[in-house]
């Protein structure tokens, strides 16, 4: 079972920032936080991902609380484009990933 | 990170017919991983192919019904077995990132559309 809990789905206005949140609660002291998303009829693409850190790469910025059982992956400045399933996930070195049902983000113009 | 190739994209398939799903990486890789994601649902992981060993299953997959080759490190199928509507979904295959660049990520093909009718 998924070791995460999103939010089903959201809207964002195209050009703001989309925050998506994941809650994660039972995560080990050795796992990470990452995050995928999948454009319709396409294959997973890896986003970010990190430990207890913030990260930010040129996609996006994940924060993630200092007790680590939550995190929110945010989108700059979302576009049409973004729109898509977003999955976070939680997995500890070794381990498969293991899929929820994500949150559907909906950018509209 | 790897580029993966999916044959075919997509596919008809009539029931009780078979379908073998092909999956060629750029890079050798030690692990290569099948997923299912049946219609308007998440990822499901089938099974991990290692080269030179059989493949290890997750529950409710068997080999019967999913048979998977690994002949090398940048190669590996998979198989669905005497095929009903079910088995309608999306295969996807996937590989291990590097290691060395702090636990990255799986990276995945385009994936297989395959269709039961």
């Amino acid at each position: 079972d998924a070791k995460t809990t999103q939010p089903t789905s959201m809207d964002c206005a195209e050009g703001r920032a989309a925050n998506l949140p994941c809650n994660h609660s039972t995560i080990s002291g050795n796992e990470y936080v990452y995050w995928y998303r999948q454009i319709h009829s396409q294959g997973p693409q890896y986003i970010i991902h990190g430990l207890k850190n913030n990260e930010t790469n040129e996609m996006a910025s994940l924060i993630i609380t200092e007790d680590r059982k939550s995190s929110t992956l945010i989108l700059p400045h979302a576009t049409l484009r973004d729109t898509a399933v977003y999955y976070c996930i939680v997995r500890g070195y070794g381990q498969n990933f293991v899929f929820g049902p994500g949150t559907r983000l909906s950018v509209l113009p | 990170s790897a580029v993966i190739s999916q044959k075919p994209s997509r596919d008809i398939c009539q029931r009780g017919t078979s379908l073998t799903i092909q999956c060629q990486v750029d890079s050798q890789v030690t692990m290569m991983f099948w997923y299912r994601q049946q219609p308007g649902q998440s990822l499901t992981l089938i099974a991990t192919a290692n080269q030179g060993s059989e493949a290890t299953y997750e529950s409710g997959f068997v080999i019967d019904k999913f048979p998977i080759s690994r002949p090398n490190l940048t190669f590996s199928t998979l198989t669905v077995s005497n095929m009903s509507p079910e088995d309608s979904s999306i295969y996807l295959c996937s590989v291990d990132g590097d290691r060395a660049i702090d636990n990255y990520g799986y990276t995945f093909g385009s994936g297989t559309r395959l269709t039961v009718v």
